[in-house]
């Protein structure tokens, strides 16, 4: 148990589906984060919130579009991806404010674009 | 921009084999540091970090780093690796108050029993 609950665990969608993927912390944090894992690349930062201001967007084709209703949950809106999207998407948290600190992860959400 | 280069993608090692796997970052000022474990089917999750202090960081299960400045290195050691220390392992940097880590590729570390 992380205290950072992601769902679903596995998605397959067709290239025209719009689906999303959401993101849940019960550790009074204030900051989320969404990475994308791909096989032998870095983890790449997606997007950050932060006191549920959007602070990051590090150049995320719009076919992704994320939303922070409160600072417990965080959504990442899925619409016409393409097979290289697929990837396992993580949710992360941290205390927030200046300094990132440590990240709590989900167990993430496996993503399979046909 | 900051950067992070894990020399090492596969490690194979023997039970109580020393393991020290490599860590550089590229950032010039003030960095937070850190390692996460993946382990088989599980959550990415923290070994150990160093924010200020004394350099050698003694994580848990046994883990420890040693953060040096004019290197820019923070290896991850362990002086005898058991099987259940099968995982996958990154290192991460936070500077400059920037959001979020930058996360190395990681190293597929296989012990055999």
């Amino acid at each position: 148990e992380t205290g950072v609950t992601q769902t679903p665990r596995h998605l397959v969608m067709g290239m025209t589906n719009k689906k999303s993927l959401k993101c849940e912390q019960h550790l009074g944090h204030n900051a989320m984060y969404w990475y994308k894992q791909s096989a032998k690349k870095p983890l790449e930062l997606m997007f950050v919130y932060n006191f549920k201001e959007q602070t990051e967007n590090n150049s995320v084709p719009s076919r992704f579009s994320p939303e922070c209703p409160n600072s417990s949950h965080l959504f990442l809106h899925l619409h016409t991806l393409q097979p290289e999207d697929s990837a396992l998407y993580l949710c992360a948290s941290s205390p927030g404010g200046k300094n990132t600190g440590e990240l709590f992860f989900g167990e993430g959400s496996r993503l399979t674009v046909l | 921009a900051q950067s992070v280069s894990q020399h090492n993608h596969h490690v194979i090692l023997s039970e109580a084999a020393s393991l020290e796997l490599g860590c550089n970052y590229s950032y010039g000022g003030t960095v937070n540091l850190f390692w996460y474990v993946q382990y088989p089917g599980q959550h990415l999750q923290l070994l150990l970090k160093y924010f200020s202090g004394d350099p050698l960081v003694k994580g848990i299960k046994g883990f420890e780093a040693e953060f040096i400045k004019s290197k820019f290195s923070f290896n991850l050691r362990k002086p005898s690796v058991q099987w259940s220390d099968t995982a996958e392992y990154f290192c991460a940097v936070n500077g400059g108050g920037a959001d979020g880590l930058t996360f190395g590729k990681g190293t597929h570390l296989i012990i055999q029993p």
